[in-house]
């Protein structure tokens, strides 16, 4: 099956710095999503961006789906925004995988 | 978004009873629903596809009788937990998309129901 990895596996930053999250994966994909997991389990769904470049607010993605990566920027960093961000990816066979995650922790 | 409720968010069983868990799309139909499992620090696993109407298709390694997949209208799937174990303790969570077409759209996912079983 498809591979999906996220690097890095872990990130602390300092609050107010920038950073960069990335999902490669090892197929051809329809569709990509990045999520945020906060503490409580709750997945918030932040991107749905099968190829292109997107934003909102301090936050934006861009997948280069020829290359099959994807990247989440995260700017001006805040401690609400630790928890686990998840890229998922759905391939031909309607299936969907999930990378192995990236744990942000943001300190004051 | 689409909105994707699920119940309980946390339950606590004996060992040997059953669990169910229910996921409902409050804003639009899902003929297809799918869920998860999460272990502590480790990512979502997709356990099965719950289709309206007809049977759930089921991952590789997970024993469906076991988990009882039922998909009886196009706004609610269930899930059931059968003779429960603590090693089935874990974080499960359904999600769906508010598309007709299989392969695109985005998915929306519930709240999560974390299962304890002593």
């Amino acid at each position: 099956g498809i591979q999906v990895e996220q690097s890095p596996p872990d990130l602390i930053l300092q609050e107010g710095a920038n950073s960069t999250l990335r999902c490669n994966f090892s197929d051809s994909v329809n569709n990509l999503q990045w999520f945020h997991q906060n503490p409580w389990g709750q997945l918030i769904n932040l991107f749905y961006i099968p190829s292109g470049t997107k934003q909102n607010g301090r936050l934006s993605a861009t997948t280069v789906a020829t290359e099959r990566y994807s990247l989440l920027y995260i700017s001006s960093s805040q401690t609400t925004d630790s928890g686990v961000y998840f890229c998922a990816v759905v391939t031909g066979a309607n299936n969907l995988f999930f990378g192995t995650g990236t744990r942000l922790t943001v300190i004051p | 978004g689409a909105v994707v409720s699920q119940h309980p968010s946390r339950v606590i069983c004996k060992s040997g009873t059953s669990v169910k868990i229910e996921c409902r799309s409050l804003d639009f139909q899902a003929t297809t629903m799918f869920w998860y499992r999460q272990f502590p620090k480790q990512s979502l696993m997709l356990m099965a596809t719950s289709n309206e109407g007809s049977k759930a298709t089921y991952e590789q390694g997970v024993e469906k009788d076991k988990f009882l997949i039922n998909h009886a209208s196009l706004t609610l799937s269930t899930l059931t937990v059968t003779s429960a174990h603590p090693e089935d303790s874990s974080f499960y969570i359904c999600s769906a998309r508010d598309s007709p077409h299989k392969n695109t759209g985005e998915l929306f996912f519930g709240e999560g129901s974390r299962l304890t079983v002593l």
